[in-house]
């Protein structure tokens, strides 16, 4: 069974360009949830995916956008970068079954400096 | 709306004495409580959840729904507890939302 894992591990990006985050989720699990951890900050949910739909939200604007493809995989787009978007981007996979969803697994995440 | 709240960003205790990492919620129905743990250059990894009960590497957590709170104990500590560690609510399980607090470092010296 292999675990979550991300790439890349770290990213330096020019302000305004735009970036793609991978994951690859754990084997047998069919939902993916994006964070962003600042410096010093607990983790804050982006978006979810669920059998390749987005199934919840949170407080990010529409320059953050995601897709799943039918192995379970992600990627996370940000578009038009600023400097606060520098932070570590952690993806989680879980199995979500209907109204259950198991514990979630983390990534290493993809460490990303905007300057 | 939800919230988690961790008074401490650092606590600092000898090896051998007790710990108790606070952790308070703000949500109007019944959430699941979670602890997450980070080891030095390791990834995010659950420590335990309410629903389980279990007590995992000699910690425990109760939900105290009266109090909102879900505090993390452990009668004893080891060095080896050294770590960043998040308590983290979902509204229910049928989705994959977790809502982290600020997190708290646990350093045990020896």
């Amino acid at each position: 069974e292999t675990g979550v894992t991300q790439s890349p591990t770290h990213l330096i990006k020019t302000r305004g360009q735009q970036v793609t985050l991978r994951c690859s989720s754990q084997s047998g699990h069919n939902t993916v949830s994006w964070y962003q951890q600042a410096l010093g900050q607990g983790p804050q949910f982006i978006f979810q995916y669920y059998r390749e739909e987005e199934n919840g939200r949170g407080n990010f604007p529409p320059r953050f956008s995601g897709l799943q493809f039918p192995n379970y995989s992600s990627e996370l787009n940000v578009n038009a970068l600023e400097l606060d978007d520098s932070a570590l981007y952690l993806c989680a996979s879980s199995l979500g079954q209907g109204l259950m969803n198991t514990e979630a697994f983390f990534g290493q995440g993809t460490r990303l400096t905007v300057v | 709306a939800q919230r988690v709240t961790q008074p401490e960003k650092l606590l600092s205790v000898f090896k051998g004495a007790p710990v108790e990492l606070k952790c308070n919620y703000s949500y109007s129905g019944s959430p699941e409580l979670f602890w997450y743990v980070q080891y030095s250059r390791q990834r995010l990894q659950l420590l335990l959840r309410h629903i389980s009960r279990e007590s995992i590497k000699g910690f425990t957590a109760d939900l105290n729904k009266g109090e909102t709170s879900f505090h993390l104990k452990k009668p004893f500590a080891q060095e080896e507890d050294s770590a960043m560690y998040y308590c983290a609510l979902r509204r229910s399980s049928n989705t994959g939302k977790l809502i982290f607090g600020q997190g708290t470092t646990l350093q045990v010296k020896p």
